[in-house]
């Protein structure tokens, strides 16, 4: 496996601002995903983090809300945009190294408020 | 899209009994399926996984079962115990693309 952070770990935020989370793993990584897990509920895939391209984004998910950055192996960022209380969710990265296998990250707690 | 579903939606269980979780898939091309384990306010740890080349994996009392001709796959968890009391993810996936997941199922194990 691989150890994984996110930061930060949980957020209280107003409407209308902003939020940037930060995934970090230890060593390379092929794949990183994002994916939102709401109170109570599964986990639904946001977008694959692309290295050195534009993400890939699930039907429901666009680029202006969500915006990512892979800038290397081993790092991504997540913002959510212009928040509303409806994005009040769990936010978390997973990786793989290259074999079907996805680990997650400890995820980041989004209140809005 | 691939889309999974997973009964029940929550089991109850007394220490030592069987515990038996079943996912269905929609994609036939889907050949990776994870379980997770997820403990209140912790992330989904894996548990165990299995390939469409094969039809069961076992390790110790946690075992899955694959067939693909009707596409579902079920989670056994033999002699459970209270520390399995946690929600339970199958997903699906095509090998090395992101994770198709059910709803989960809620598990109680009562001493």
């Amino acid at each position: 496996s691989a150890v994984i952070s996110q930061k930060p770990s949980r957020d209280i935020c107003q409407r209308g601002t902003s939020l940037t989370i930060q995934c970090q793993v230890d060593s390379q990584v092929t794949m990183m995903f994002w994916y939102r897990q709401q109170p109570g509920q599964s986990l639904t895939l946001i977008a694959t983090a692309n290295q050195g391209s534009e993400a890939t984004y699930e039907s429901g998910f666009v680029i202006d809300k969500f915006p990512i950055s892979r800038p290397n192996l081993t790092f991504s960022t997540l913002t959510v945009s212009n928040m509303s209380p409806e994005d009040s969710s769990i936010y978390l990265c997973s990786v793989s190294r290259g074999g079907d296998e996805q680990y997650f990250g400890p995820g980041t707690r989004l209140t809005v408020t | 899209g691939e889309n999974v579903e997973q009964h029940p939606s929550t089991l109850s269980v007394q220490e030592g009994d069987s515990a038996v979780i079943k996912c269905t898939y929609s994609d036939s091309a889907s050949n990776y399926f994870p379980w997770y384990k997820q403990e209140l306010g912790k992330r989904p740890q894996l548990i165990i996984d299995i390939r469409s080349n094969v039809g069961e994996k076992k390790d110790q009392r946690i075992a899955v079962t694959l067939n693909k001709t009707a596409k579902h796959f079920s989670l056994h968890i033999t002699e459970t115990q209270p520390e399995d009391s946690a929600v339970y993810f199958c997903a699906a996936s095509l090998s090395g693309y992101a994770l198709n997941f059910g709803k989960g199922t809620s598990l109680l194990v009562t001493p």
